[in-house]
């Protein structure tokens, strides 16, 4: 199984800040990593897939990097509706397997 | 438009199975796959397994044995069922539409959460 190392489990940032969250494949996933959003109570929302392509309806502040096992996930001018949980998931194989989720709080 | 919606029992006792039903509307499971994902209560999300267009299954290997995907095209239903069930399966369960090519699951269900307990 691929496992999906993300960084960092928790962040704390101001309104307007940018913040970067990293996932590390245990192997080459070829791009093929998605970043979600998840609110509490909700279903996670896709916003980016294959590293870097924005869903419709997500804003142009959220970007998406990287290659070979090596992947960025950022938002740049950090909103209050950003304040949510972060995770990625690798999807070049079964099992599918997610990061383990970045908590983005308010400082 | 694209819904999934979970349904099925809230409270399962230990030892017995779990049984949910995922409704879809506004595309055919013949052109897209259904994964299940669950997450338990404050964790991160896990696969469980998948349902292919062509109606064949896939499973997380820790699950397998207990795991059981299948459909009712005609319904557009996707059904779970996973048996002898432990306290450590209390989560929210969710389905979610997974494109036919680069599978990346785009759409999702609201979840429905199921406490195992006694």
């Amino acid at each position: 199984d691929i496992q999906m190392t993300q960084s960092p489990p928790s962040l704390s940032a101001s309104l307007g800040d940018k913040v970067t969250i990293t996932c590390q494949a245990s192997q080459n996933i070829n791009k093929y990593i998605a970043w979600y959003q998840q609110k509490p109570g909700k279903a996670p929302r896709l916003l980016i897939r294959y590293t870097s392509t924005l869903e419709s309806g997500t804003p142009s502040r959220f970007s998406g990097s990287g290659s070979g096992r090596d992947y960025s996930f950022s938002i740049s001018n950090v909103e209050s509706e950003d304040i949510a949980s972060y995770y990625c998931l690798q999807y070049v194989n079964l099992p599918r397997t997610f990061g383990g989720g970045t908590k983005l709080e308010l400082k | 438009q694209v819904q999934l919606k979970e349904s099925g029992p809230g409270l399962v006792q230990p030892s017995q199975t779990l049984s949910l039903t995922c409704t879809v509307s506004g595309f055919s499971l013949t052109s897209y796959h259904v994964s299940w994902v669950r997450q338990p209560p404050g964790k991160g999300l896990e696969w469980m397994g998948v349902i292919w267009t062509g109606g064949s299954t896939a499973y997380n290997s820790l699950l397998k044995s207990r795991l059981s995907i299948s459909r009712d095209i005609s319904k557009s239903q996707v059904f779970l069922k996973m048996n002898s069930l432990q306290t450590e399966d209390t989560a929210t369960y969710y389905c979610a539409r997974e494109m036919p090519v680069a599978p990346v699951m785009d759409a999702w269900g609201q979840g429905a959460s199921v406490t195992v307990s006694s």
